[in-house]
């Protein structure tokens, strides 16, 4: 089993609808979460982090956590065509040990219809 | 002023040569990583210095060998160069180990395809 799974998409939506990516792990010490984004032929840019249980906005972002279930989401509101990019969830645990490194998903390829 | 820099940018050259990649990151931070991200855009740990010790090191060929001569540079080298050695690898950094509240700030990547 992946330690961090995202579906690959290709996931497509229409400018101004709601993106959603979804990401599970399989470690339930995880303690934090990050969503990056990259775009093709570029390098992962940090967008959010969340650490509780629950949401976290940011501008058009929203973070959600629900540690019982494994489960972190990223919602964009009113999508843009400069939203298309691969997102990608990262995962930091205690049981990585000292160094606590990020596992990451393998990425969910995002495109936004004009 | 770039955060993390990375040199080159592109490295094309034959199997079973020998190359570098070097990395410096001008944040202070303690932390550097190598990661590999293959075709299908999976990023994976390779090695992790915090300030000069390596402190992860996964199971990678040992043709790779990691240097850091001080906390803000991380340099890779690979001997023997294979084709499956093709991908982009990233240069990283974060504040601390334990700050599990900090992303990483990512180089610009190197872009190594061996012919």
């Amino acid at each position: 089993q992946k330690e961090v799974e995202q579906n690959s998409g290709p996931l497509s939506v229409p400018e101004g609808a709601i993106a959603s990516l979804n990401c599970t792990y399989s470690d339930r010490g995880s303690q934090s979460f990050f969503w990056y984004r990259q775009y093709s032929g570029k390098s992962p840019e940090l967008i959010m982090f969340i650490y509780s249980n629950g949401d976290k906005e940011d501008g058009r972002f929203t973070a959600q956590l629900n540690k019982a279930s494994q489960y972190v989401s990223l919602l964009i509101r009113d999508s843009q065509p400069s939203d298309s990019a691969t997102y990608l969830c990262a995962v930091r645990s205690i049981s990585s040990g000292s160094a606590r490194q990020l596992t990451f998903g393998s990425g969910t390829q995002l495109t936004v219809l004009p | 002023d770039t955060a993390v820099s990375q040199t080159p940018k592109y490295l094309v050259t034959q199997m079973g040569n020998d190359k570098s990649i070097k990395c410096e990151q001008n944040l202070g931070h303690d932390t550097m990583y190598w990661y590999k991200q293959d075709s299908k855009k999976f990023l994976k740990i390779m090695f992790s210095y915090n300030n000069k010790e390596l402190i992860i090191n996964e199971t990678v060929p040992n043709r790779f060998s990691p240097k850091s001569p001080d906390k803000a540079h991380l340099n890779l080298h690979i001997n023997s160069l294979e084709l499956g050695d093709s991908a982009v690898y990233f240069c990283a950094s974060s504040p601390k180990p334990r700050d599990t509240n900090y992303g990483y700030t990512f180089g610009s990547g190197t872009r190594l395809t061996v012919v």
